[in-house]
């Protein structure tokens, strides 16, 4: 059964670091991509970055200079890191895999919710 | 970037009715690969988005034979037909032909 499921700290301090775990299970690391998409509550999708199966990424230029996504394929986790968070970071942060046989996000975790507060 | 304008914002259905979202992209989706890459997915409340149609007009797995998607080039449309229920939520079409994958704003789709 495939599952995806974010963790990490709910609240995060302004000018603080997010660090999110997207913990996978049913599939490998090495035979599908993992993206990021964040959504501000109430508002749509904005897709941050990827990690491709050979261990490489790719970011939305709008957030590439805070952003770093990585993975440990021996743990079945890949983590999310963004720096010099503010308000307007404040979103459900998503992990999806993408198929490389259909190269479309085909499953989803549940979400991680972030606030940005001192 | 590539701009994806999704219209309507809002669209009230009576159930058992037909739904249409457009989704129109600010450049040619079609790959160089020659490959489309424009999907559907439906985020029903409090959850998260899930698949409906891949790649223009391909049905994921389990999506019933009444979500049906078809366009080319830059103009896309989702259509719904006997809407139930649990059809009711946000749809989202996403492009990821260029860098960076773009959603478009979505449209609400809620009982007349």
């Amino acid at each position: 059964q495939v599952q995806l499921k974010e963790s990490g700290p709910g609240l995060v301090q302004p000018s603080q670091t997010l660090s999110l775990t997207c913990t996978v299970s049913g599939f490998s690391l090495t035979s599908y991509n993992v993206h990021w998409v964040r959504q501000p509550t109430g508002k749509g999708l904005e897709w941050m970055g990827v990690i491709w199966t050979g261990g490489s990424t790719d970011y939305n230029s709008a957030l590439k200079s805070r952003l770093s996504i990585s993975r440990d394929t021996s743990k079945s986790q890949v983590f999310l890191k963004m720096n010099s968070l503010q308000t307007e970071d404040i979103a459900t942060y998503y992990c999806a895999r993408e198929s490389r046989r259909l190269w479309v996000m085909d499953a989803w975790g549940q979400g991680a919710s972030v606030t940005v507060s001192s | 970037d590539v701009v994806m304008t999704q219209t309507p914002v809002s669209l009230p259905v009576s159930l058992g009715g037909q739904a249409s979202i457009s989704c129109r992209s600010s450049q040619s989706l079609v790959h160089s690969n020659g490959n489309t890459y424009l999907h559907w997915y439906l985020q029903k409340p409090g959850q998260s988005p899930q698949l409906l149609i891949y790649r223009v007009s391909n049905r994921f797995s389990g999506v019933p034979d009444r979500f049906s998607g078809s366009g080319s080039g830059t103009d896309f449309t989702l259509k719904i037909s006997r809407v139930e229920p649990e059809d009711l939520g946000d749809y989202y079409c996403l492009q990821s032909t260029h860098f960076p994958y773009t959603f478009g704003a979505g449209t609400k789709l809620e009982l007349k």
